[in-house]
């Protein structure tokens, strides 16, 4: 019963390099989601995919690119690192119904120094 | 567009206190709505949620919450606070229309003292 997996689970980057952060489900979920927590802003959305082959913008996109491999997989992908994108980062996975609740992984803490 | 406010950024409670979180949601119809919680270092788990009938919704943990439309609000309560349900504590609402993405609230650390 793995649930969402993300890898890494810490990351240390320096301004300008680039990464991409893991997710996979495993529950035969429709949509996932990426968002990134920082302290007193709860939760923000970056992009979500509400069906495999299709992603979309969320809240704070900008300096941020998305792959819905296919229906287990979404990756997010920081072109060029700025310290602004030091967070902690979520991916979460749903059925797609509004009344059907967000699976999340642990988080992946990534600083940019 | 739909949001969410929870208005207490800390709540410090004693063990064995009742607890009530507040929940306010903005929302042009019948919202979904949800609680989840968030242990240090963790992920969100799902606490308690509400889409339709009772308004008054029990969850894990000995945890409740009641849906008031005419006040726009779902505040969770507790009657007995453990120590160990000291964490993060979100509220989300999901449209009920278009893609249903959960939107949340901006979370309330809660701090049990012995």
């Amino acid at each position: 019963n793995a649930g969402v997996t993300q890898t890494p689970k810490f990351q240390v980057l320096k301004t300008g390099q680039s990464m991409t952060l893991q997710c996979a489900q495993d529950m035969n979920h429709n949509s996932m989601y990426w968002y990134r927590q920082d302290p007193g802003m709860g939760l923000r959305l970056i992009y979500y995919s509400a069906s495999e082959g299709t992603t979309d913008k969320g809240e704070v996109p900008n300096g941020y690119n998305v792959s819905r491999l296919n229906k287990r997989e979404f990756s997010l992908r920081l072109e060029s690192a700025a310290p602004s994108q030091t967070s902690v980062y979520f991916c979460a996975s749903s059925e797609g119904g509004g009344y059907t609740e967000a699976f999340f992984g642990q988080g992946t803490r990534l600083t940019v120094v | 567009a739909q949001s969410v406010t929870q208005p207490d950024i800390h709540i410090t409670v004693s063990e064995g206190a009742s607890l009530e979180l507040r929940c306010n949601y903005s929302y042009g119809a019948t919202p979904y709505l949800f609680w989840y919680v968030q242990s240090p270092g963790q992920g969100l788990q799902l606490l308690l949620k509400y889409f339709s009938g009772d308004t008054l919704v029990q969850g894990i943990k000995g945890f409740e919450a009641e849906f008031k439309r005419s006040q726009s609000s779902f505040n969770l309560r507790k009657p007995s606070v453990h120590w160990s349900d000291a964490a993060e504590y979100f509220c989300a609402l999901h449209a009920s229309g278009g893609s249903y993405i959960p939107t949340f609230g901006r979370g309330t650390s809660l701090i049990v003292h012995p």
